[in-house]
């Protein structure tokens, strides 16, 4: 089954660690996507990667890390430095790079709380 | 900056009722614009979405979008919404390498 895969699916952290959000997809997608879910937010893009060991800071990045060393993955760190981590993460992948006609595919989601 | 807004952001209807959800996008260049929607405890997944081409898209469950470029809108609209259908509507557009979400409308569709 081609798809998106994100873990854990709940997670829960305490404040001042760090924590890692894993995304793996198996559609042969170059680019790949981390967006935030808050209530009346809508997704805000967190980080995007076009291409493998190339990644772009979104709208909200400050307190965010990732990696892109294979295509198939995408990991999130959440670190620290994060003011208000607790939200809902979604990882999304798109089939072509630099050019339209493209449609994102989502993962289930990775919801985390800072306790 | 580009951007995408919709302006309804909780919508109650009684089954049969018809809807109507507007989203204006607000960059130039190439427009591809999608509808997501996303079921309770489920993931997002694609209801239409428009490249070029026709302006009035038809999507999946009965849904449609009119691309209106003179007004830089992409309203999903659907003749009659049933108890199922209660979820929330992501409107979308992708430029730059990005996809740029709206806020999102819950649907509460009432038995």
């Amino acid at each position: 089954d081609g798809g998106i895969t994100q873990s854990p699916k709940y997670l829960f952290r305490k404040e001042g660690q760090n924590v890692t959000l894993s995304c793996e997809q198996n559609l042969n997608h170059d680019a790949m996507y981390w967006y935030r879910q808050d209530p009346g937010q809508g997704l805000r893009l967190i980080y995007y990667s076009q291409i493998v060991n190339d990644f772009q800071k979104g709208d909200i990045a400050e307190g965010y890390s990732v990696s892109r060393e294979k295509k198939e993955s995408f990991p999130l760190t959440v670190t620290s430095a994060q003011k208000n981590p607790t939200a809902f993460y979604l990882c999304a992948s798109s089939a072509t790079q630099g050019r339209g006609n493209t449609e994102a595919f989502f993962g289930q989601g990775t919801r985390l709380t800072v306790v | 900056a580009q951007s995408v807004s919709q302006h309804n952001h909780h919508v109650i209807l009684s089954e049969a009722a018809s809807l109507e959800l507007g989203c204006n996008y607000s960059y130039g260049g190439t427009v591809n614009l999608f509808w997501y929607v996303q079921y309770p405890g489920q993931h997002l997944q694609l209801l239409l979405k428009y490249f070029s081409g026709d302006p009035l898209v038809k999507g999946i469950k009965g849904f449609e979008a009119e691309f209106i470029k003179s007004k830089f809108s992409f309203n999903l609209r659907k003749p009659s919404v049933q108890w199922s259908d209660t979820a929330e509507y992501f409107c979308a557009g992708y430029n730059f390498n990005k996809f740029y979400f709206g806020s999102g409308t819950k649907l509460n569709v009432k038995p």
